[in-house]
C-alpha cells in the first residue's frame, strides 16, 4: 500500500461545478497535511494547509478524517483557472522532515 | 522577490559524467530540500537539510550527493548519473521543517542517456 494515495483522474468538470478530491494516508500518527497544487509540470505552490477542525479559504476547502485517514479538499463554483494537478502532501514523522507527496489529482475545468 | 532558482534548467548528459544541480534561496531559509518527481509517483525526497552542514537522507537518495556549506545554497551532486536518474528535479526551501510552506525552485529536466 502506498504512504499517500490519490485517485489520478483526471476530474473533467464544467465551470461552476463542485468537485471533490480524496486522500489517503498509512501513517495513523500523521499530524500534518497540506494540500499544494501543480500547474502543467511546473514547481508545486502551497494551495493551504489542512486543520484538524477543517479550513476554508474562499472555493476551497479543507477536511480531515482521523479515524478514516483521509484528507479532502472541495472546489466550489470551479474556474477554468482551478485546472492543475493538486497534490496532497502527508508528514510521516514529528519533526517534519519526512514528508510524502501523493503522486496528485488532475482536475480539468471547461467551459 | 524571494525565490528559489536552480540551475540548469534542462540538462542531458550521458551516463557517468559528474554533474551538479545547484540551487540558491534567498528567503534566509532554514530548511532546503531536494525532490525527484517521475510520472505517477509523486514527488520522492531525496535529501534534506535542517541547516548549514547538517543534512540527512530522504526516501531516494541512492546514487546522490548534496552539501549545504552556506544557508542559501543546496546543489545536489549526481556523481555517476544512470539512466534511472532521468527525473525532474524539485529543490524546495521553507523558513524552519517541511512543515512551513516550502517554496519550490522551478524545476530541473535531467536526463541521462
Amino acid at each position: 500500500r502506498k504512504e499517500v494515495e490519490q485517485d489520478p483522474g483526471p476530474f473533467n468538470v464544467p465551470e461552476g461545478a463542485t468537485v471533490a478530491f480524496n486522500c489517503t494516508y498509512s501513517n495513523s500518527a500523521s499530524q500534518s497535511f497540506f494540500w499544494y497544487r501543480q500547474d502543467c509540470r511546473k514547481e508545486p505552490k502551497l494551495l493551504m494547509s489542512v486543520y484538524s477542525s477543517g479550513n476554508e479559504d474562499g472555493r476551497f476547502t479543507a477536511q480531515l478524517n482521523r479515524a478514516s485517514q483521509y484528507i479532502s479538499l472541495l472546489i466550489r463554483d470551479s474556474k477554468l483557472s482551478d485546472s492543475a494537478t493538486y497534490l496532497c502532501v502527508v508528514n510521516f514523522d514529528e519533526y517534519g522532515n519526512k514528508l510524502v507527496f501523493g503522486a496528485g489529482t488532475i482536475l480539468r475545468v471547461k467551459s | 522577490e524571494a525565490q528559489v532558482t536552480q540551475n540548469p534548467r534542462y540538462l542531458i548528459t550521458v551516463t557517468g559524467k559528474k554533474l551538479t544541480v545547484t540551487c540558491s534561496q534567498n528567503m534566509n531559509h532554514e530548511y532546503m530540500s531536494w525532490y525527484r518527481q517521475d510520472p505517477g509517483l509523486g514527488l520522492r525526497q531525496i535529501y534534506y537539510s535542517m541547516n548549514v552542514e547538517v543534512t540527512d537522507k530522504g526516501d531516494v537518495p541512492e546514487g546522490y550527493k548534496v552539501s549545504r556549506k552556506e544557508k542559501r545554497n543546496f546543489p545536489l551532486i549526481l556523481e555517476s548519473p544512470s539512466p534511472n536518474q532521468t527525473s525532474l528535479y524539485f529543490c524546495a526551501s521553507s523558513l524552519w521543517t517541511g512543515l512551513n510552506e516550502q517554496f519550490f525552485g522551478p524545476g530541473t529536466r535531467l536526463t541521462v542517456l
